[in-house]
């Protein structure tokens, strides 16, 4: 089994619904990142968690909100989806450290 | 504010050349550097990482980088490419409170037979 789940890998949503996407992990750590990539624009951090009570904005919050329900589980809203939010979505888990990061396979969202 | 640039979007080789991506950095420190890969439909693999011991660094599947100061630059290096090796490569620093990383634009590799 993968160490870093992602649900669900593939969505469309109309804009205005609002939207979850869920990531679990069983490596155990205590950090969890979730990253937009855009094509040539590379990765850019949304949030980032370092244990169930801390939550910290990243880099293009605006527009989404987190939940970290359980170490193991971390998931993202996106409250009132608007087509400039389509892209592929990844979490991320990492222990005592940022450097070395472990990805779940990516969600990819379409907003129509 | 810690930065890094990614000089080529795209690089193709032939299968047995060396491959060379080219990353410079800016940061007001030493920083902590990293490659990382993505394979086609895949999530993000760490492939090396700099945190300021040797300045040659080796990675899996053969990789290696080198932390140039004078340069400002940490490209990545392959001396023979493979099939496999196709994806994309992206150049990272840590941000200087150390809570996040960093991610360049990426570099296509595309190896040909």
């Amino acid at each position: 089994d993968a160490d870093v789940t992602q649900t669900p890998r593939n969505r469309i949503t109309k804009t205005g619904k609002r939207i979850m996407l869920e990531c679990s992990q069983t490596k155990g750590h205590d950090r969890m990142y979730w990253y937009r990539q855009d094509p040539g624009l590379g990765l850019r951090l949304i949030y980032y968690s370092f244990d169930v009570k801390d939550i910290n904005k990243g880099e293009i919050s605006d527009g989404y909100s987190v939940s970290r329900q359980a170490q193991a589980k971390f998931s993202l809203s996106l409250e009132s989806a608007i087509p400039n939010q389509t892209a592929l979505y990844f979490c991320a888990t990492s222990s005592g450290g940022v450097e070395t990061q472990y990805f779940g396979p990516g969600t990819r969202l379409l907003v129509l | 504010a810690q930065s890094v640039t990614q000089l080529d979007s795209h690089v193709s080789v032939s299968e047995g050349t060396p491959v060379l991506l080219r990353c410079n950095y800016s940061s007001s420190y030493s920083p902590s550097l990293f490659w990382y890969v993505q394979h086609p439909n895949k999530g993000l693999q760490l492939l090396l990482k700099y945190t300021s011991a040797a300045t040659l660094v080796k990675g899996i599947n053969g990789f290696e980088a080198e932390f140039k100061k004078s340069e400002t630059s940490f490209h990545l290096t392959k001396p023979s490419a493979h099939m496999s090796d196709a994806a994309e490569y992206f150049c990272v620093v840590i941000n200087q409170a150390g809570t996040a990383l960093i991610f360049g634009k990426g570099t296509t590799l595309s190896v040909s037979s």
